[in-house]
């Protein structure tokens, strides 16, 4: 168990609509990253957020967005859906993002795009 | 895209040391390389990680080449429950996309 939860566990969606995700963090880490992970393959870091901000960003569409809140629990929102969309997302939190930054993560939500 | 490759599949005896090969030849001074594991689309879990020299915790041991180019993860008594997709990644500050993994497997 790392301490972070993610909710809910799993989600049915069907396509152009919008999501929201939600991750709490381990206490005390100021700092959170989002991936998605398909089927097979290893997780893809989206974004990651430190201290409410966005401190960097992968190869995903700005439809894929994101919030911190000063509790440094966080949100992850897909807008207009669609098929490929469909995976597993993951949070991780981790102290700061320095260059050694060990990422705790959290059991992940199931998202199916019909 | 991932910077780091690993074989995708290997197979292990019960009680035998594992040894998980990566290659990160593009890794850069400050990137440290860190091992996590996956068993069964639970979120991954940190095993180790290092910069240069080797290192040992009570999961298991990662030993860097001189030149930083590839490592090896051992976990040294493999057991059942070390069955997962174990990856290998370059970080600079958690912002690394996975590769695929190499999917161990433990057999009794």
């Amino acid at each position: 168990e790392t301490g972070v939860t993610q909710s809910p566990t799993h989600l049915i969606k069907t396509r152009g609509q919008q999501v929201t995700l939600r991750c709490s963090s381990q206490s005390g880490h100021n700092t959170v990253s989002w991936y998605q992970q398909a089927l097979g393959q290893g997780p893809q870091f989206i974004f990651q957020y430190y201290r409410e901000e966005e401190n960097g960003r992968g190869n995903f569409p700005p439809r894929f967005s994101g919030l911190q809140f000063p509790n440094y629990s966080s949100e992850l929102n897909v807008n207009a859906l669609e098929l490929d969309d469909s995976a597993l997302y993951l949070c991780a939190s981790s102290l700061e993002p320095e260059r050694a930054d060990t990422q705790y993560f959290g059991p992940g939500t199931r998202l199916t795009v019909l | 895209d991932a910077k780091t490759t690993q074989p995708p599949s290997m197979d292990c005896a019960e009680g035998r040391a594992a040894n998980l090969p990566c290659n990160h030849s593009t890794i850069s001074g400050n990137e440290y390389v860190y091992w996590y594991r996956q068993i069964h689309s639970q979120g991954p879990q940190y095993i180790i990680h290092g910069l240069k020299n080797n290192e040992t915790n009570e999961m298991a041991s990662l030993i860097i080449t001189e030149d930083r180019k590839s490592s090896t993860l051992i976990l040294p008594h493999a057991t059942l429950r070390d069955t997962a997709v174990y990856y290998c990644i370059d970080t600079n500050a958690g912002k690394s996309t996975f590769g695929d993994g190499t999917t161990l497997t433990v057999k009794p």
